[in-house]
């Protein structure tokens, strides 16, 4: 089947700016995570969903970080007047069930703040 | 707060070689331990899950270990190929929604 999605791939914006990052998780899956890799530095996590429960959000670096999943399925994290602090990779797990099984990963959306 | 150390950060290898690759925790509460492998511009892939009531898992040429007491992990990897080489993460779990991985191990597989 189908593996956890994200979009988009790449992306570039000016620092100020906002910008959406998307993820699909596996069918079925109830437990959504966002991550983020610097340059450099070991994964980040920032953000926790399982099912319809309220987000963990101990993670987040900003109160310019916000995350949202709809539905139980597609998540939105969501970078508020973007720094330049804020490049790196942001990945997207999901898992069956929360914190027992294994993660599976998006390939990650790559964000440049110029 | 939990700190996650792999060590080495870098690593190679000739073709064919077993391997260690170290990953300590500081606080043993943990509720699982996974591995993980990073190819470059790729997400991660999943190898092998430790639960914190096992000791080990193994996968074909992959054998993970656990001992919480001390705050390790270790992953064999046996008979290493070219096509193992890749950025190897650990990441341990706490009170279920609590996760925090370690910087990796490049491990270069030379042919």
């Amino acid at each position: 089947g189908a593996g956890v999605s994200q979009s988009p791939s790449n992306k570039v914006t000016e620092k100020g700016k906002d910008v959406e990052l998307r993820c699909d998780p596996i069918s079925g899956h109830t437990a959504l995570y966002w991550y983020r890799q610097s340059l450099g530095q070991g994964l980040e996590f920032l953000i926790y969903f399982q099912g319809n429960s309220a987000p963990d959000k101990s993670g987040l670096p900003s109160d310019r970080f916000s995350a949202e999943r709809t539905g139980g399925s597609v998540s939105t994290l969501t970078i508020q007047r973007t720094q330049q602090e804020d490049s790196a990779v942001y990945l997207c797990a999901s898992s069956r069930v929360r914190g027992q099984e294994t993660q599976y990963f998006g390939p990650g959306t790559r964000l440049l703040v110029l | 707060k939990q700190e996650v150390t792999q060590i080495p950060a870098a690593l190679s290898v000739p073709e064919g070689e077993n391997l260690v690759l170290n990953c300590s925790f500081t606080d043993s509460a943990i509720y699982n331990l996974q591995w993980f492998r990073q190819d470059p511009g790729k997400g991660l892939t999943s190898l092998l899950l430790i639960q914190s009531s096992q000791r080990e898992q193994t996968s074909g040429r992959l054998n993970a270990s656990l001992d919480k007491s001390s705050g390790r992990s270790t992953l064999y990897i046996a008979a290493s190929q070219p096509g193992d080489s890749a950025t190897y993460l650990c990441a341990v779990t706490i009170n279920f929604n609590k996760f925090y991985f370690g910087s990796g191990t490049k491990l270069n597989v030379k042919p």
